[in-house]
């Protein structure tokens, strides 16, 4: 149980276009999804957390017109990384809960942009 | 993570038991996680400490310390396999998680 997937696992844009990085649930419906970035060698830091049905709440330093995310459903959260720049290469890692406290990852996607 | 503090990195024979230390400064704080993430891949969830003392889960255990800001996660005959790094991270508010850099684990024959 607790099954988080990501889609793509991979992907390589050219600088200027847009990216949407899905995140689903399996096997539960997730109360709240989060959004993290890490780059080589660091933690992972928290962009945004995504609650179905409402606006995503942003952390601080992240542009929330750059990075948008919809929760269309309990099981489906989109990252979309618009105007995607070489410094927005990293990997990106959703997770997702069903009301406890643990939060299950996806696999992540890596994003280069050339 | 500006306020999670583990080492860098650890070195342990196979066969062997290790103890990676964290300690932490929160001011709302609702549980403490240890996950586990191979080179290239997500964290894969590990333990989670709500209330003090050890928790033990096969060859893991972790130990929370709320008092003192301080948990340890201890592996027990060590494999190869676990070579990893090891993120402390702790939760607070809307269930958020705040990472520590993470301890690199490398096991040796």
């Amino acid at each position: 149980g607790a099954v988080v997937s990501q889609h793509p696992s991979r992907v390589i844009c050219k600088s200027g276009t847009s990216v949407k990085i899905e995140c689903r649930s399996l096997d539960f419906q997730a109360t709240t999804m989060f959004w993290y970035r890490q780059f080589p060698k660091q933690s992972l830091m928290l962009m945004a957390t995504s609650n179905e049905g409402s606006k995503a709440t942003y952390e601080q330093g992240v542009e929330k017109d750059k990075f948008l995310i919809n929760h269309a459903s309990l099981t489906l959260s989109t990252l979309t990384v618009t105007s995607a720049h070489p410094e927005d290469s990293s990997f990106y890692i959703c997770s997702a809960n069903q009301g406890s406290e643990t939060q299950y990852f996806g696999p992540g996607t890596r994003l280069l942009v050339l | 993570g500006q306020n999670i503090d583990q080492p860098t990195e650890m070195t342990a024979t196979e066969g062997a038991i290790v103890q990676i230390n964290c300690t932490y400064q929160t001011s709302g704080f609702n549980g403490l996680f240890w996950y586990q993430q191979h080179a290239g891949e997500a964290p894969t969830f590990l333990s989670y400490n709500v209330l003090d003392g050890l928790e033990e889960k096969g060859r893991f255990s972790s130990f929370l310390s709320r008092s003192k800001g301080y948990s340890y996660l201890l592996l027990k005959e060590l494999q190869m396999k676990d070579s990893a790094s090891y993120l402390c991270a702790h939760t607070g508010t809307a269930s958020k998680l705040t990472f520590g850099t993470g301890t690199r684990l490398q096991v040796t024959l």
